[in-house]
């Protein structure tokens, strides 16, 4: 089977910066993705890793460890826009659609 | 140039009854995929066709079904809606890439 694991909810202070960790389990691997979905809104790309390491992308930056089968996605200067659900999202294979996490709230607070 | 879009936005259906959504791509994009989302959770995989061809299905019922046109504009086709079945079913197109690009969803309420 495959399995994407996050934490469900995390707060933190504007202006902070916040880690979201994701661990999967997935019969292939070929990349790991970032979403973000605020209420009431479709999901919205942010970000993909396909090689170990980091990559950033204005506030926002994500890790991927293949070797660890763990990613995470860590967004800086928190802002009360930020406050939104997370999915970590894996392709298995080329040109397969994702496999998501079932999210992760973050809410941001004065 | 217009993003993905979905009709309709809001659908309350009983019981029983068949129901059809409906998703038009990004202009050039020939990959849609369709995804259940139910609240609290995240996207769930039903469908993917490119070029007209189903290239994938994810584990639900014979219920569902869904087909692509050849202008890549795509339906997913419910059939016996049952109470499970309320979500928010979303559809995703991309240029065979990595990134996915969501509509805004309908929202199904089977009552």
């Amino acid at each position: 089977g495959q399995s994407l694991e996050q934490p469900s909810e995390v707060t933190a202070v504007e202006g902070a910066i916040v880690q979201i960790n994701c661990t999967y389990q997935t019969s292939g691997f070929y990349g790991l993705s970032w979403y973000q979905q605020h209420d009431g809104g479709a999901p919205t790309f942010l970000s993909y890793n396909a090689l170990d390491g980091l990559e950033e992308t204005g506030r926002f930056s994500s890790f991927l460890s293949r070797s660890d089968s763990y990613g995470y996605l860590l967004l800086q200067e928190l802002q009360m826009k930020d406050s939104a659900s997370y999915f970590c999202a894996v392709r298995t294979s080329g040109n397969t659609p994702l496999v998501f996490g079932k999210g992760t709230r973050l809410s941001v607070i004065a | 140039d217009a993003g993905v879009t979905q009709s309709p936005t809001h659908l309350i259906k009983t019981r029983g009854q068949q129901v059809t959504l409906r998703c038009s791509p990004i202009s050039g994009h020939k990959s849609v995929s369709w995804y259940q989302q139910v609240l609290g959770q995240g996207p769930q995989f039903i469908f993917q066709y490119y070029e007209k061809e189903e290239r994938g299905r994810g584990n639900f019922p014979d219920r569902f079904s869904a087909r692509q046109f050849p202008n890549y504009s795509s339906e997913l086709n419910v059939n016996a809606l049952l109470l499970g079945d309320s979500a928010l079913y979303l559809c995703a197109s991309s240029l065979d890439s990595y990134e996915q690009y969501f509509g805004p969803g309908t929202r199904l309420t089977v009552t």
